[in-house]
C-alpha cells in the first residue's frame, strides 16, 4: 500500500515568515510529485508539480524533492494571509510516470498570523 | 478556456436512491479522474478513465459505484442505493496527456445522503 505521509497541522506562521511543508512518501518508484491548496469547502488547485531532484522555484514557492530520503517539501516565502489553507502533498500512483491516479497525503492545515 | 466542470454542485439523496455525477473535463483533455474526499480525511483515488474506456478502477468500491466516459458527451459516476457512508465530497480532474503532466480539479460535488 503506497502511503503518503504529512503533519497535519496547524503550522501556524506569521505573516512575511518562511512557512516550511513536508511530506514523505513510501513507494520509492514513485515519480511525479505535486502540492495542492485547499481552501475549506473548495477543489485542489495545483501550486507546484517537481520530477526532478533538487529544487523547483515559482514565484514566492519554492519545491524540494529527495527522492533518496523520500522527501518532498513546500516553502512558501513572504507568507501571507491568503496563503492560508490545506497544503496536500500528491504523488503519482504508478511506478514509472504516467498521470495515473494520484496518492495524497490528509494535508497540513496553514495558518498565517497577520 | 473552461476549467473542469462538475454538476451538480450539491446534491442530497435519501438512502437507497441513486446519485449521478458528472464531470466535463477541460477542454483538449481526455483523460478524467475521479477522487473522493470523506469529511476530515485526504483525497482517495476512485478511478480513470478515457474516452470509452475504464483504464484502472483499483480505488472504486466493489458493489453499488459504476462510472463511464462515453464517446460523446461528460464522464458519469453513478452511486446505486445510496447510503450515508457515501456522503462526501467527490472531485472529477483531468489532463491532457498520459504523462507526467498535471492534473487539474473541478470544484467537486458534495453529495449528503439523509
Amino acid at each position: 500500500q503506497k502511503e503518503v505521509e504529512q503533519n497535519s497541522g496547524p503550522l501556524s506562521v506569521p505573516e512575511g515568515a518562511i512557512a516550511s511543508l513536508n511530506c514523505t512518501y513510501s513507494d520509492r518508484g514513485s515519480q511525479s510529485f505535486f502540492w495542492y491548496r485547499q481552501y475549506s469547502g473548495k477543489s485542489p488547485e495545483l501550486i507546484m508539480s517537481i520530477y526532478s531532484n533538487g529544487d523547483k522555484e515559482d514565484g514566492r514557492f519554492t519545491a524540494q524533492l529527495n527522492k533518496a530520503s523520500q522527501y518532498v517539501s513546500l516553502l512558501i516565502r513572504d507568507s501571507q494571509p491568503s496563503d492560508s489553507a490545506t497544503y496536500l502533498c500528491a504523488v503519482n500512483r504508478r511506478s514509472g510516470g504516467g498521470a495515473d491516479g494520484l496518492t495524497f497525503g490528509k494535508g497540513t492545515h496553514l495558518i498565517i498570523q497577520p | 478556456n473552461a476549467g473542469v466542470m462538475q454538476n451538480p454542485r450539491h446534491l442530497v439523496r435519501r438512502r437507497g436512491q441513486e446519485a449521478r455525477l458528472r464531470c466535463s473535463p477541460m477542454k483538449g483533455h481526455s483523460h478524467v479522474y475521479w477522487y473522493r474526499q470523506l469529511p476530515e480525511e485526504g483525497l482517495k483515488f476512485m478511478v480513470y478513465l478515457q474516452k470509452e474506456n475504464i483504464i484502472d478502477e483499483s480505488g472504486m468500491p466493489k458493489e453499488r459505484f459504476s462510472a463511464e466516459f462515453p464517446k460523446e458527451g461528460p464522464s458519469i459516476l453513478r452511486i446505486q442505493q445510496v447510503v450515508r457512508g457515501d456522503s462526501a465530497a467527490y472531485f472529477c480532474a483531468s489532463s491532457i496527456v498520459r504523462s507526467q503532466e498535471t492534473q487539474y480539479f473541478g470544484p467537486g460535488t458534495r453529495l449528503l445522503v439523509l
